[in-house]
């Protein structure tokens, strides 16, 4: 079974800086998708940012960028430039190819300094 | 576009009573997802719908949940009789490639 992983329950960082929220996964398949989503006091479940296992490239959206490492099982999140808007818990998860379901892990609750 | 839009936003119900929640997803979403999300944790599959059809419900409590979806729309999820575990976020997504989620349910159960 698919499982991914947030080892860091709360993170913080001060207005303007950058921080990087870690995940690992486990799966036998190859062909994947990971996402990172953001989850306000709204509960809106808002994705941020996909990348697509076969791309070595990592995905970028404006201020945030993850760091794709296949072989480790590693898909870290950083937020450059960060803004008390980005205040959120974050949430890793997993789709493989063949299914539309997402696995999420705990997640990490992110707090902005000002 | 309009988002996926779930009601109520807040349920508040004693133990044994029995609670419904409604989900109407993007139009022409094929695909709709009802996640568990207890407190403290990520969101937990409970069923999938592939237009009116349940494609995946292995962690669904069928002994207490169910759920619907008629003319491959809108969905309702019940619990009947609901217990105090059940007290968590009830979140309705659907798809047609990336998912989309609601604004959710949160239901207490005393």
């Amino acid at each position: 079974a698919q499982t991914v992983t947030q080892s860091q329950p709360e993170m913080s960082v001060q207005e303007a800086e950058t921080v990087t929220l870690s995940c690992t996964y486990d799966t036998s398949e190859s062909d994947y998708y990971l996402f990172w989503y953001k989850q306000p006091p709204s509960r809106q479940m808002i994705l941020v940012i996909r990348q697509e296992a076969y791309k070595q490239q990592n995905a970028t959206e404006n201020r945030f960028s993850v760091n794709f490492q296949k072989a480790a099982k590693s898909f870290s999140l950083k937020i450059s430039d960060s803004q008390l808007g980005d205040a959120a818990m974050y949430f890793c998860a997993y789709r493989y190819q063949g299914a539309q379901k997402l696995v999420f892990g705990q997640g990490t609750r992110l707090t902005i300094n000002p | 576009e309009a988002g996926v839009a779930q009601s109520p936003r807040y349920k508040i119900i004693e133990k044994r009573q029995s609670v419904a929640f409604w989900c109407n997803p993007i139009s022409g979403h094929a695909t709709l997802y009802w996640y568990q999300q207890i407190l403290g944790q990520g969101p937990k599959l409970l069923i999938q719908f592939q237009n009116n059809g349940v494609v995946d419900d292995s962690q669904l409590p069928k002994d207490r949940f169910s759920a619907e979806r008629l003319k491959g729309v809108d969905s309702t999820l019940k619990i009947q009789p609901a217990k105090l575990e059940d007290s968590a976020v009830y979140l309705c997504a659907s798809s047609s490639y990336e998912q989309y989620f609601g604004p959710g349910t949160r239901l207490t159960v005393t």
